[in-house]
């Protein structure tokens, strides 16, 4: 089973901030990086789904970049709002019949 | 389209008590997952299964079982309840693994 890593694990911002996350797996293999947001007391939601090296992907304030020759993802918020408060989940895969493994997350308050 | 749907959503066990949480999905997905939630570890992963019966292991499958008999259902069983096994769990599918997951709306489990 492959290990996720997330940093950093909390994160408290001001509103209108901006702000970014990051998230390390292994290069060898690679298949697919996910990140998800989860508000508390609801399930997991996909954002993202990257396969590419060099992959941007955007969704209103929120984008994440994939850089799958180190082993690396960043997911930035720009101009935080409270509404944005969640924890954001890293997931990665690899190739063959492997499962999606999640990182322990990023616990976002964003402070009106 | 209901989704992932999760049985029970809240359950009380006592210890050595068995049961099983119930998970089916309507999207014809092949993958399926069990996680565990645990409070600061994110999702770990219980078991997966790439498509009708065929499951295996995730990181911390001891103490569990499953079966997949149908590409809707994925049912984990309790055999014997431990204290350590009180946690919310989360069911998903995706398409493949490299698929967007849809997460079940999740069971919270109390062994006392």
């Amino acid at each position: 089973i492959l290990n996720v890593e997330q940093s950093p694990q909390s994160l408290h911002v001001q509103e209108g901030d901006s702000t970014n996350f990051t998230c390390s797996f292994p290069s060898s293999n690679f298949y697919a990086l996910h990140w998800y947001r989860w508000e508390t007391a609801k399930s997991p939601e996909a954002l993202f789904v990257m396969t590419l090296n060099g992959d941007e992907k955007k969704k209103g304030r929120i984008s994440a970049t994939l850089n799958t020759k180190e082993g690396y993802s960043y997911l930035y918020i720009k101009g935080s709002q409270p509404e944005d408060s969640a924890t954001y989940l890293c997931a990665s895969s690899l190739s063959g019949n492997t499962p999606l493994v999640f990182g322990k997350g990023t616990r976002l308050s964003v402070i009106a | 389209n209901a989704g992932v749907t999760q049985t029970p959503k809240f359950r009380i066990l006592k210890i050595g008590q068995s049961m099983t949480l119930q998970c089916a999905q309507d999207m014809n997905h092949n993958y399926m997952y069990w996680y565990r939630q645990d409070p600061g570890m994110g999702l770990k992963l219980i078991y997966y299964s790439v498509g009708a019966g065929i499951t295996d292991k995730g990181e911390v499958p001891n103490g569990y079982n499953v079966s997949r008999s149908t590409t809707e259902d994925f049912p984990l069983r309790l055999e014997l309840a431990a204290p350590s096994q009180t946690s919310v769990y989360f069911c998903a599918s995706s398409y493949s693994r490299g698929a967007e997951a849809f997460f079940g709306q999740g069971t919270r489990l109390t062994v006392v």
